[in-house]
């Protein structure tokens, strides 16, 4: 069965403090893993995708990466403002033919000033 | 562009009652998405339509579930009758291709009583 983990549920970092959030995949024929971000009351909000294994994708305080198994989301000396959910989904094809995106629960960000 | 539209944001209805939330997707994305996201449960697809035909409907809870798609620029999900448990944030989402990044609508947070 196509499954995403994202670890931790939650983070709470010091403004500065940098860090980076995981997400690991079991899927079979990847097409891509996406990264969201999402503000309490919003809709996610895309931030960048992967599609093969060394790929690394940045914007702002934020970069991306991916191995054949795992994401990762480092966040460099991040600031209150980056303080949201951060959703991790891996385009999944399905045995169907059909394709899908397969979510994360989240991990929970809280940057302290 | 507006974004994917959304509406109602709020909805609250007693248990029994008809509920209708619509979307307006991206103009020119042939894709559209409906996910239905709980906290215990995270974020699932309930369906999808391609062209406005529906490709994937594997993610429906239930025969009291149903979508339509009349046309390029309007979908609707349809609860009848609600129930409690079916209280969540519905986000509509689309994209050009079915591989391409999806964009997220606001969400309809619905209570059922």
């Amino acid at each position: 069965e196509d499954q995403v983990t994202q670890s931790p549920e939650a983070l709470r970092l010091q403004e500065g403090e940098s860090s980076s959030l995981n997400c690991s995949y079991t899927v079979s024929g990847l097409r891509g893993l996406f990264w969201y971000r999402q503000d309490p009351g919003k809709g996610p909000e895309f931030l960048f995708t992967l599609y093969s294994a060394g790929e690394e994708k940045e914007k702002e305080r934020l970069k991306a990466t991916l191995t054949k198994k795992e994401s990762f989301l480092h966040i460099t000396a991040p600031k209150p403002e980056d303080s949201a959910t951060y959703l991790c989904a891996v385009q999944a094809l399905l045995s169907t033919g059909f394709q899908k995106l397969v979510f994360g629960t989240g991990t929970r960000l809280l940057v302290s000033p | 562009d507006a974004g994917v539209i959304q509406s109602p944001r709020h909805e609250v209805t007693e248990m029994g009652q008809e509920v209708t939330l619509r979307c307006k997707p991206i103009s020119g994305h042939d894709y559209l998405f409906w996910y239905r996201q709980t906290m215990m449960r995270g974020l699932e697809l309930l369906i999808y339509f391609n062209n406005n035909v529906p490709i994937d409907d594997s993610g429906m809870p239930e025969d009291r579930f149903s979508a339509k798609m009349p046309n390029a620029s309007f979908s609707t999900l349809k609860i009848q009758p609600s129930e409690p448990r079916d209280s969540a944030v519905y986000f509509c989402a689309s994209s050009s291709t079915v591989l391409e990044t999806q964009y997220f609508g606001p969400g309809t947070r619905l209570l059922v009583l």
